[in-house]
């Protein structure tokens, strides 16, 4: 199956700083979502992005889907930002009943210090 | 216009019982997913559901667990015989059509077995 590797594990910064999350993935993909899980464990949709570029305030992201990498960028981050980022994918390739479910990443962690 | 909705938050279950977890998808979604996010790791992929039809359980245990979504009402993920290993949190999330559409997830379920 599609592989997804995100990169870094881990991402320590001061309130202000800005930062930026990757994700690979190993096949062509059909869906590929970002997403927020907070301190009390809820998953926050932030970006439905196949491909091409989405902006939603201080967050925006980009996918270039022929070379099979997404990047998640946060500006001026803030102690809320502070999580998990998750990457998940569809792979365009999965066959018969495999086709839409998610392979997730295994995450970056941020922690924001005031 | 009600997200996704999981219940309940938390469960606690002693060994042996059985768990039952629930899931109401947004208006108008046919498609629901189950993913398993185990203490410390990535979610993974459980079951995909349409209504009345289980079309892909490839990510669930070949024992005690099993899953349905009735005609009516909520989508069911049960667990029979819990065992500590199952403590994790359950999320569902829906979709309106298959494939180049976003999941919807919920708040999850937090299972704890004593």
């Amino acid at each position: 199956g599609i592989q997804v590797e995100q990169s870094p594990p881990d991402l320590i910064l001061q309130e202000g700083a800005n930062s930026t999350l990757r994700c690979n993935f190993s096949d062509s993909v059909n869906n590929l979502q970002w997403f927020h899980q907070n301190p009390w464990g809820q998953l926050i949709n932030l970006f439905y992005i196949p491909s091409g570029t989405k902006q939603n305030g201080r967050l925006s992201a980009t996918t270039v889907a022929t070379e099979r990498y997404s990047l998640l960028y946060i500006s001026s981050s803030q102690t809320t930002d502070s999580g998990v980022y998750f990457c998940a994918v569809g792979s365009a390739n999965a066959g018969g009943t495999s086709y839409g479910k998610l392979t997730f990443g295994q995450g970056t962690i941020l922690t924001v210090h005031p | 216009n009600a997200g996704v909705m999981q219940n309940p938050r938390h469960l606690v279950r002693r060994r042996g019982q059985e768990a039952r977890l629930r899931c109401s998808p947004m208006k108008g979604h046919s498609h629901v997913y189950w993913y398993r996010q185990l203490p410390e790791e990535g979610l993974k992929f459980m079951v995909y559901l349409q209504k009345e039809n289980i079309i892909d359980e490839s990510g669930m245990p070949k024992e005690r667990f099993s899953a349905e979504f009735p005609k009516e009402g909520p989508s069911i993920l049960r667990i029979q015989q819990v065992v500590r290993g199952d403590s994790a949190a359950y999320f569902c999330a829906s979709s309106p059509m298959l494939g180049n559409q976003p999941q919807h997830f919920g708040d999850g379920t937090r299972l704890s077995i004593l």
